[in-house]
């Protein structure tokens, strides 16, 4: 059965790093499209990042352009996302996600979505 | 950005049919924003329940259909039973942009 289990998460000082993982089983984990979805407290969900299965293509939504980095190491069925100058909005729950792109399977720039989440690792950024 | 709306809280009767829908500020949506339909209950990962409009995983109850309504993507939920009490996200995609989540409906079964 798929399985992808992040941590990495934790307790930063606004303008911190932390860097987040996933491990990945159950499934040809170099065949697939991963993402990063974020979720703070109370609120709804967010995608922040996708890396291609290739890792050709990664996309990040705006407000963590040039702070977050996606990438991922198929020798070791991982995914990480290397998050810099971290700020107070930037708390939340990171879930990692395999992407699905429907019936037809062809991810694009502007299709893209998920079928199977990890548990989330949590992250607080706070003085 | 697109906004996508959902209404924020709904409740249904054990056994009843609720209807959540998700809209966008944009216009209809049709089948081209490719709806996606998801399942958290509280202190849990989300789930995906419906993808492309109307399509279930292999996991999904067949108790929760997806459909496009009044010019909104819509889930209904037909015999609704006490574990379906969660919050549902929907999810569309914008040709030019990045798929963008709605906030989220809280259902109640009670």
């Amino acid at each position: 059965q798929v399985q992808l289990v992040e941590s990495g998460g934790g307790v930063v000082q606004p303008g911190g790093s932390l860097r987040l993982s996933c491990v990945a089983s159950g499934f040809t984990f170099s065949n697939y499209g991963m993402l990063w979805v974020r979720q703070a407290p109370g609120k709804g969900l967010e995608w922040v990042t996708i890396i291609w299965y290739d890792g050709s293509r990664k996309y990040y939504v705006d407000s963590v352009e040039g702070r977050f980095t996606i990438s991922r190491d198929d020798s070791k069925n991982s995914l990480y996302l290397q998050m810099n100058s971290l700020r107070a909005e930037d708390t939340a729950i990171y879930y990692c996600a395999r992407a699905f792109c429907g019936s037809g399977g062809t991810c694009s720039s502007y299709y893209f979505a998920m079928d199977f989440w990890g548990q989330g690792t949590a992250v607080t950024v706070s003085s | 950005q697109a906004v996508v709306t959902q209404e924020p809280s709904l409740t249904v009767s054990p056994g009843g049919t609720v209807t959540l829908t998700c809209g966008s500020s944009t216009g209809a949506v049709s089948s081209g924003h490719y709806p996606y339909w998801f399942q958290q209950k509280p202190g849990q990962a989300p789930r995906t329940l419906i993808y492309d409009t109307n399509n279930r995983h292999s996991w999904t109850p067949a108790r929760f259909s997806g459909s496009l309504l009044g010019g909104k993507a819509a889930l209904t939920l037909s015999g609704a039973q006490a574990e379906d009490e969660a919050a549902y996200f929907c999810l569309l995609s914008y040709i030019g942009a990045r798929p963008v989540f709605g906030g989220g409906t809280k259902l109640t079964v009670l």
